[in-house]
């Protein structure tokens, strides 16, 4: 079993659509919790991240993070085609929040 | 704007050649980098840490020979690949962290192609 499981996808909703992506985890020692968005061929852009559990919210993104279920989620409202790439969870142990734990990505496509 | 910068972005070479990717931290200094592998439709694979100035810490099953981290400076961390063949062809990408105990910020990646 994978220590992060992610929603594999793809997923495909239209402009202006709620998207709501998740991932759970198995490993309680986890305490950072990341969001990325990967567009083809780049590098992971970091979108959020929060500690512990509870809700952040940034625009139009909003990550929550239930450590009590092992679960957590990146909500995106009015979603955009630009918003169309490849979504990573990662969650990391340590204050350096280095050598992160990623799952395996979810596609994400906003039809105009 | 971009905080760490890679580069080559991309590198088609023949078999048994080796090749050498760059990884910087813009306006920063990174005692450590990271170096992630990424099949398509896969996730990033962590490698190795590279440690300025000390030997990389590698994963399980990552060959030290085969991918050679040199970080001799702050700002700089160079990752080899030692007489590359075809199923080294991946997507590799280093990170590191501008602010301490806040997450990695990635490069935009070396897309490697071996023939």
């Amino acid at each position: 079993q994978k220590e992060v499981e992610q929603d594999p996808g793809p997923l495909s909703v239209p402009e202006g659509a709620i998207v709501s992506l998740n991932c759970t985890y198995s490993n309680s020692a986890f305490q950072y919790f990341m969001w990325y968005r990967q567009y083809s061929r780049k590098g992971p852009e970091l979108l959020m991240y929060t500690y512990s559990s509870g809700n952040k919210e940034d625009g139009r993104f909003t990550a929550q993070v239930d450590k009590s279920s092992k679960y957590i989620s990146l909500f995106i409202r009015d979603s955009q085609p630009s918003d169309s790439a490849t979504y990573l969870c990662a969650m990391s142990y340590n204050t350096n929040a280095g050598k992160s734990t990623f799952g395996d990505g979810t596609t994400l496509t906003v039809k105009p | 704007g971009a905080v760490v910068s890679q580069h080559p972005s991309r590198v088609i070479c023949k078999s048994g050649t080796s090749v050498k990717i760059e990884c910087r931290s813009l306006d920063f200094q990174a005692t450590t980098m990271f170096w992630y592998r990424q099949f398509p439709k896969q996730s990033l694979m962590l490698m190795a840490t590279s440690n300025e100035g000390s030997k990389a810490t590698y994963e399980q099953g990552v060959e030290k020979d085969k991918f050679l981290i040199n970080h001799a400076s702050l700002t700089l961390s160079t990752l080899t690949v030692t007489s590359a063949h075809p199923e080294d062809s991946s997507f590799y990408i280093c990170s590191a962290n501008p602010i301490v105990g806040q997450p990695q910020h990635f490069g935009d990646g070396t897309r490697l192609s071996i023939l």
